[in-house]
């Protein structure tokens, strides 16, 4: 069981690429969600998803876009990378949205734009 | 506010020691406080959770401390091992736009020495 796939582990951007980091998980879980770990300021949300179609932005959404076309997979768009986007991203993906479900985060991506 | 306020940054122990780490909170209506566990280049973790009708929950060494009043809840480690060597983040659970979410404290980092 594989759990919360991320790809790639690392990438290097130059300022103003797009680009995409993919995430999927096998659980059948309805809850997915992105953040971003930055040092002394922990993990912040950047967009979740509460189902397929269904997606909101969370406390930092800006220069991020995401799309859940379906269950499993819900990618993460750079769309015109910023040196401040270098940051430790990590997918996370709950059974549902109800309180106290689990949060199971996959291996994060370490994301650097010069 | 949606905030959670953890402490110290970072945290070094002898093995067999207690580890403490503290987070303090002022948004009365969260609901649910998990503990995740990180080690290097790995996703965070569930490690355990209490919800604020419980004033303490153990499991094995690792036990949570819940003060209501006071709005603070805190990890205790008994008996640290060096294998508890990670960064550790409160989280608390809040309802928002139909949905519950995760605010995580900025994290400590546990070194337990040998």
């Amino acid at each position: 069981n594989a759990g919360v796939t991320q790809t790639p582990k690392f990438q290097v951007l130059k300022t103003g690429q797009s680009m995409t980091l993919q995430c999927a998980q096998d659980m059948n879980h309805e809850y997915m969600s992105w953040y971003r770990q930055d040092p002394g300021m922990g993990l912040r949300l950047i967009h979740y998803s509460v189902g397929a179609g269904i997606t909101d932005q969370g406390e930092v959404p800006n220069g991020y876009n995401v799309s859940r076309s379906t269950t499993e997979d819900f990618p993460l768009r750079l769309l015109s990378a910023a040196p401040s986007q270098t940051s430790v991203y990590f997918c996370a993906s709950r059974r549902d949205s109800a309180m106290n479900t689990e949060a199971f985060f996959g291996q994060g991506t370490r994301l650097t734009v010069v | 506010q949606q905030q959670v306020k953890q402490s110290p940054q970072s945290l070094i122990v002898q093995k067999g020691g207690i580890s403490i780490i503290n987070c303090a909170y002022e948004n009365t209506a969260f609901d649910y406080f998990p503990w995740y566990q990180q080690f290097p280049g790995k996703g965070p973790a569930l490690l355990i959770a209490i919800r604020p009708d419980v004033s303490e929950k153990k499991e094995g060494r690792f036990t949570i401390s819940f003060n209501k009043s006071a709005k603070q809840f805190s990890l205790h480690i008994m008996d640290s091992q060096p294998g508890d060597s990670a960064t550790y983040f409160c989280a608390a659970s809040y309802y928002s736009t139909g949905t519950y979410k995760y605010i995580f404290g900025t994290g400590t980092r546990l070194k337990v020495l040998a």
